[in-house]
């Protein structure tokens, strides 16, 4: 089946520090992946959708030059949080979309500590 | 916009016992709709899902699910749970640009 990976999957940084997350498609191509972001005991929020080679199209509220997402290529997708505060830790999940069976596939989502 | 709403944060049931999972939706047109169980830690793993067609949807573990346009809903049901359905379960609507809108969720509690 389907496999999304990310990477990784758990992170500890100081606050004002960057930290990239990378979302990969395995074994399946995904012009569109999604960047979701779940607070502890809460639903999942959409933060953005990115579509390979073109710029990410950022849900209402989301700071686009705080969370910078890449989408370079048909397999991977990057989440960048650009000077992290504490307010920032959560669990970032991405998915990638089938075109074939019009299904995300989740990755298994990576957890992020700012201090 | 659309908008999912799950009732029930919280729901009990014995082990071997039937389940009901309630979802109520908002979307404008003819909703694409998807139940998911995250268990603690873990990914999102897809239940079923509705496109059109039969308003009886199988999924995996047992699951089935309802599409009643006129109730706006999509329950999840299962007639007898097992110890390791114990989960989160998430009721979520496709929008307009693919990306989900997730309900809050139900936590799912199982007991001996």
């Amino acid at each position: 089946g389907a496999v999304v990976s990310q990477h990784p999957s758990w992170v500890i940084c100081k606050s004002g520090t960057s930290v990239k997350i990378e979302c990969r498609s395995l074994d399946f191509q995904a012009t569109t992946m999604f960047w979701y972001r779940q607070f502890p005991k809460q639903s999942l929020m959409l933060m953005a959708t990115s579509n390979e080679g073109s710029k990410a199209t950022y849900e209402q509220g989301v700071e686009k030059d705080k969370f910078l997402i890449n989408h370079a290529s048909l397999t991977l997708s990057t989440l960048t949080v650009t000077s992290a505060h504490p307010e920032d830790s959560s669990f970032y999940i991405c998915s990638a979309l089938s075109r074939e069976s019009y299904e995300q596939y989740f990755g298994p989502g990576t957890r992020l500590t700012v201090t | 916009a659309q908008s999912v709403t799950q009732p029930d944060i919280h729901i009990t049931v014995s082990e071997g016992a039937s389940l009901e999972l309630r979802c109520n939706y908002s979307y404008g047109a003819t909703p694409y709709l998807f139940w998911y169980v995250q268990s603690p830690g873990q990914g999102l793993q897809l239940l079923l899902k509705y496109f059109s067609g039969d308003t009886l949807v199988q999924g995996i573990k047992g699951f089935e699910a309802e599409f009643k346009r006129s109730q706006s809903s999509f329950n999840l049901r299962k007639p007898s749970v097992h110890w390791s359905d114990a989960a989160e379960y998430f009721c979520a609507v496709r929008g307009g640009a693919d990306g989900l809108t997730f309900g809050k969720g139900t936590h799912l509690i199982i007991q001996p």
